[in-house]
Formats: structure tokens, C-alpha cells, sequence
């Protein structure tokens, strides 16, 4: 069973359009969480879905919106783009590592959005 | 708020040792390290949650002082694999939040 799957990995658009990325956990990880990296810098938590419902978000404006289906993948929309919307979006799943008798993350590779 | 790292990078040349510093103005309730390959996702290293507790992964090894609200990442005689950027991330009290750093690029040349 693959880790964490996104799509597309690259991508290109232009300022004002819309995006939708996607992810798919691993079998059975329900708590997926959206991160957005600039060139250079640290993830920057956008929201996290659990259930279907948006459980936490970020410091993001609402052109950033989310969508969790019932079989635990998860779509990243970003509508009227901008030129600073451009930066790899990682998708991460929760789950418990016994080992670190904690929950941690599992990221996937990510989508590059480039926005001209 | 996001924890701070230092230093922002550093370049060693294979076997030389090196630390990596995480803190933050907040309350540390726990530390997660991950690292971070170029073109590559963010890998979890290790994951500190008391304070004082350290932790080893093969000679990567941290702590973390709960008191002074910060971590150390130690990478002993490096090798060239070692390379890449770490990220410290400290979770918010709500659930799996996770808040990381700006990051620590880590350079071992031959």
C-alpha cells in the first residue's frame, strides 16, 4: 500500500485562475492536513480535515478552501490566484508511530504550483 | 508562532559533527524533527515529548528542555546522506497541529 499520493506534481496557472489539487492517504488514514512551502522556507499549516469536516485551520484566506471525501482523500482548491500562491503544497496524514508512542506526520511529495 | 531555528545553515565536510538548535517563545509540549531531501517530502526523524528526554536515531540523536522551551538536533561524524534541510515542528495544544520552523540547511561535502 503506497504512502501518501498527490496529483498533480506540477503544475502551471496563471494570476485570478483556480487550482485543485489532490491527495490520497494511505489506507485507513483518516486526518489529512494541507501545508504550503515557499522556496527556502518552513511548511505553513493551511487546514486539517477529519471526517470530512475542516477540524483546524491556518492563517490562509478563504480563497483557500478544502474538501474531504468519505474514503479519506482530500482536494486543495485556491481560487483567484496570485502570484505569491506559487510554492509546493504538501498533503500529510496522521497516524501513530508505536515506536514514538505519539502521532506524527506522513507527508506526501507534494504539488508544485507555479502561478505566472 | 512559529519556533525559531539556528543556525539557518552549515556546511560540513563528512565525519565533523554538528547541532541544530530549535526554540520558542511558547510552551513546548513536544518536538518533532523531520528532514527534508531536495525535490523530496519532509521525512519524520524523531519525535521528543517530555522534557529533558533524548532520543538517538542511528547518529542522529536530540533533546529537549521543556525549561528553556527549546530542542537540539546532534548529527555525529555526518555522512554525505546527512544532507538536506531540517525542520523542527512543535505541535499546538489542539490536536496534531503542527507549527514548524523556517528550517536548518545542512550541507556534508567529501
Amino acid at each position: 500500500d503506497a504512502g501518501v499520493t498527490q496529483s498533480p506534481t506540477h503544475l502551471i496557472k496563471t494570476r485570478g485562475q483556480q487550482v485543485t489539487l489532490r491527495c490520497s492517504p494511505k489506507s485507513g488514514h483518516d486526518t489529512v492536513s494541507w501545508y504550503q512551502q515557499a522556496l527556502g522556507q518552513g511548511p505553513q499549516f493551511i487546514f486539517q480535515y477529519y471526517e470530512e469536516e475542516e477540524r483546524q485551520r491556518g492563517n490562509f484566506p478563504d480563497r483557500f478552501s478544502g474538501h474531504q471525501f468519505p474514503n479519506y482523500s482530500s482536494e486543495l482548491n485556491v481560487n483567484a490566484l496570485l502570484l505569491g500562491d506559487s510554492a509546493l503544497y504538501l498533503c500529510a496524514t496522521t497516524s501513530y508511530r508505536p515506536s514514538s508512542g505519539a502521532n506524527v506526520l506522513t507527508f506526501g511529495a507534494g504539488s508544485r504550483l507555479t502561478v505566472l | 508562532q512559529q519556533p525559531v531555528q539556528s543556525p539557518q545553515a552549515v556546511i560540513l565536510r563528512e565525519g565533523e559533527d554538528a547541532v541544530i538548535n530549535c526554540s520558542s517563545s511558547k510552551a513546548l509540549y513536544s518536538v518533532h524533527w523531520y528532514r527534508q531531501k531536495h525535490g523530496e517530502a519532509p521525512v519524520f526523524l524523531m519525535i521528543l515529548l517530555k522534557g529533558g528526554e533524548q532520543k538517538g536515531h542511528e547518529k542522529i540523536s536530540a533533546s529537549f528542555n521543556e525549561k528553556k522551551q527549546q530542542s537540539s538536533l546532534y548529527l555525529t561524524a555526518s555522512q554525505l546522506s546527512y544532507s538536506g534541510t531540517y525542520f523542527c515542528g512543535t505541535p499546538e495544544r489542539s490536536y496534531d497541529k503542527v507549527i514548524f520552523g523556517p528550517g536548518t540547511s545542512l550541507s556534508v561535502i567529501p
